[in-house]
């Protein structure tokens, strides 16, 4: 089985700031590790995924997360903060089996 | 591109109706999940669809049933609505159950059960 957890349910960041979203995993086989953004109102969109080929993994808007195995971490970064970078962020796990397990979530607020 | 489509986006129950969610995709994949989301928990898979003509149940199963329609159709059905169902629900589909293959996602039915 494998789980994902996510620290911290908010975050806030003046605009320009570092964006750091902090996720730690638990698998008993590789994992498969993705992200995904939800705007309010709206469905989940892939940010990027993990899957052995390199540990460091370029998403879309300008987000990018790092595999750490042993630290058993996939923590999301984003060197400058946009306005438009407001939303739920979820960490996902999938091991041998079709199903993913979401953590909770993390909502990142940005300050003007 | 309409991807995944949900209908209703939103609806109102009373305790004891029923109701089907439809989903459909167009991107002509096997795959299809339904999740539900409630604060501070993520989301759950409920049931899921590795290809047409088969359903497996997912982590909260109880008090629902599906029905994959055909390749592009997948409906979530609640005989008898309870107010625990109030949440919001998400249909999703996958090329494969290939664990590196991301899932796409609608945009969610909002439902509360009064």
């Amino acid at each position: 089985a494998q789980s994902v957890t996510q620290l911290g349910s908010h975050v806030s960041v003046s605009e320009g700031a570092l964006v750091l979203l902090r996720c730690n995993y638990s698998s008993s086989v590789p994992p498969y590790l993705f992200w995904y953004v939800q705007y309010p109102n709206q469905g989940l969109q892939l940010l990027l995924k993990y899957t052995s080929a390199a540990t460091l993994v370029k998403g879309i808007n300008g987000f990018e997360a790092e595999f750490k195995k042993s630290e058993t971490s996939f923590h999301l970064t984003k060197p400058s903060a946009h306005m438009s970078d407001a939303a739920e962020y979820f960490c996902a796990v999938r091991g041998n089996d079709y199903k993913l397990s979401f953590g909770a979530g993390t909502t990142v607020t940005v300050r003007a | 591109n309409a991807g995944v489509t949900q209908t209703p986006k939103f609806q109102v129950l009373k305790t004891g109706q029923s109701m089907t969610l439809q989903c459909a995709q167009d991107m002509n994949h096997n795959s299809m999940y339904w999740y539900r989301q409630d604060p501070g928990m993520g989301l759950r898979l409920i049931y899921y669809s590795a290809s047409e003509g088969t359903t497996d149940k997912g982590e909260v199963p109880n008090g629902y049933n599906v029905s994959r329609l055909n390749k592009r159709e997948f409906s979530l059905r609640l005989e008898s609505a309870a107010p625990s169902q109030t949440s919001v629900y998400f249909c999703a589909s996958s090329e494969e159950t290939g664990v590196n293959q991301p899932q796409h996602f609608g945009d969610g039915t909002r439902l509360s059960i009064l």
